[in-house]
Parts: structure tokens; C-alpha cells; sequence
């Protein structure tokens, strides 16, 4: 398995608080991501990231925020969380190689509950 | 603008069966696809991916999927099935190029079942 480490692995919280989601990951790719998963949605990209400091809203980014300050780590932040946002949380990773993005990578996602 | 379309929501099997999950795609640019396969309460694995050249292509555990442009379709099938195949399969779409570019879009996901 690629070494994508996602903390925590479930969290039950009230509406209102903040959230912070964590992914680390030990293969220096450069790309990382955030989906969230509901039934009959598949997987939805919430934001990404090309590199330390750089990241991107994807398709369903309203109410989150990202941060990637160093290689390895890519946090998640629900700055009021809301039970809209109840859902599992999967990170995923990729890199280059002779200019081809390679096929992500996923961790094994974070349950949030809010109540 | 990119978008994948899974017909089933659930397919069931029987074991030894044929398996054939469903996947089309809408892509502006050429696509890359992808099929990934979901263990309960686990992330998602990848089974099998066309970027360019052949357009059948050969994944793990026996799936394998060809590329139909004109069909815009990327279908997975397996020959017979397994008990261990039962999961949530994921058909994903990228873009070769342009904004979408190492972005996925994924289906809605279809829940294989396999009956002894």
C-alpha cells in the first residue's frame, strides 16, 4: 500500500466546531487531494494541492479549507462544521513521471460524524 | 467538462459467472480512465487504467476493460467470478491535458454481489 496515513480515522462532532482532518504521506509525491463520499455521489474532489503552499478548489470545496505547509502533510479544515458535511473523507496522492500524472493513490479515510 | 456515468447501481453474480460492470464517459479532451475497486471501510484500490496505446487493457485479480471511443464507453469485465470480487466498483475519468488535467470524476459506484 502506498504510505498514506489518515488521522483520524473516525470523529463524531457537534455542529459549529471546527474539524481539522489530517493526511501524511511517506512517498514525497507532489499532488495530494481531498474527496468526500456519499451514497449516489461517488467521489467528489474538495480541494488539491500541486505542491508545499499550492492547492485549488475542486468541485464541491464551499465550507472547507485546505493547508500543505510541508510535503508530507495536507490538512483538511471544516471551519463550522455543518451535518451536511457528514460524510468519509478519503486522501489521495500522485506524482509525475517523464510529465504523465500517475493513477492516485488512496488512504483509508476519515468517518465524520456531525451531529 | 468531464462526467461518468455507471448503469447498475448493483449488479449480482453468480459464481463462475461473467462480470460486466458498466461505465460511460463524457470528456472534451482525450480522457484517462480508470477503474477502482472498494473493500468495505477501506480507500479505494486500482484495478486496471488507460492513458494511450492498446485500448484493452489488462488490470489486477483477472478485470480487464477496453476503451471504446466511439461508444465513449470503458467497460470491466471478468470472465468468471470470484466470492472475493464482491465490492464497490468506481469507474473514474481524467483529462489528458488542460485545466482537468490529474483531476478525477468519478461514477456513482456499482456494489458487485456474488451469489454461491
Amino acid at each position: 500500500d502506498a504510505g498514506i496515513t489518515q488521522s483520524p480515522r473516525h470523529k463524531v462532532t457537534e455542529t459549529g466546531t471546527p474539524v481539522t482532518l489530517r493526511c501524511h504521506q511517506t512517498e514525497n509525491h507532489r499532488y495530494m487531494y481531498w474527496y468526500r463520499q456519499d451514497p449516489g455521489h461517488g467521489l467528489r474532489l474538495i480541494h488539491y494541492s500541486y505542491g508545499v503552499k499550492d492547492t485549488d478548489k475542486g468541485e464541491v470545496s464551499d465550507g472547507y479549507s485546505v493547508s500543505r505547509s510541508k510535503t508530507e502533510d495536507f490538512l483538511l479544515t471544516l471551519e463550522s462544521a455543518t451535518s451536511s458535511q457528514t460524510s468519509v473523507y478519503f486522501c489521495a496522492i500522485s506524482e509525475s513521471n517523464g510529465g504523465l500524472r500517475q493513477p492516485q493513490h488512496f488512504g483509508d479515510g476519515t468517518r465524520l460524524s456531525i451531529l | 467538462a468531464q462526467s461518468v456515468t455507471q448503469l447498475g447501481s448493483h449488479v449480482s453474480v453468480s459464481e463462475g459467472a461473467l462480470v460486466l460492470l458498466r461505465c460511460n464517459y463524457s470528456s472534451s479532451v482525450p480522457p484517462y480512465l480508470f477503474w477502482y475497486v472498494q473493500y468495505p471501510n477501506q480507500g479505494l484500490q486500482l484495478l486496471l487504467k488507460y492513458t494511450t496505446g492498446a485500448t484493452l487493457v489488462k488490470g489486477i485479480n483477472g478485470f480487464e476493460a477496453e476503451f471504446k471511443k466511439s461508444e465513449t464507453s470503458f467497460h470491466l469485465t471478468k470472465p468468471s467470478a470470484h466470492m472475493s470480487d464482491a465490492a464497490e466498483y468506481f469507474c473514474a475519468v481524467s483529462s489528458s491535458r488542460g485545466t482537468s488535467y490529474g483531476k478525477l470524476t468519478f461514477g456513482q459506484g456499482t456494489i458487485l454481489t456474488v451469489h454461491p
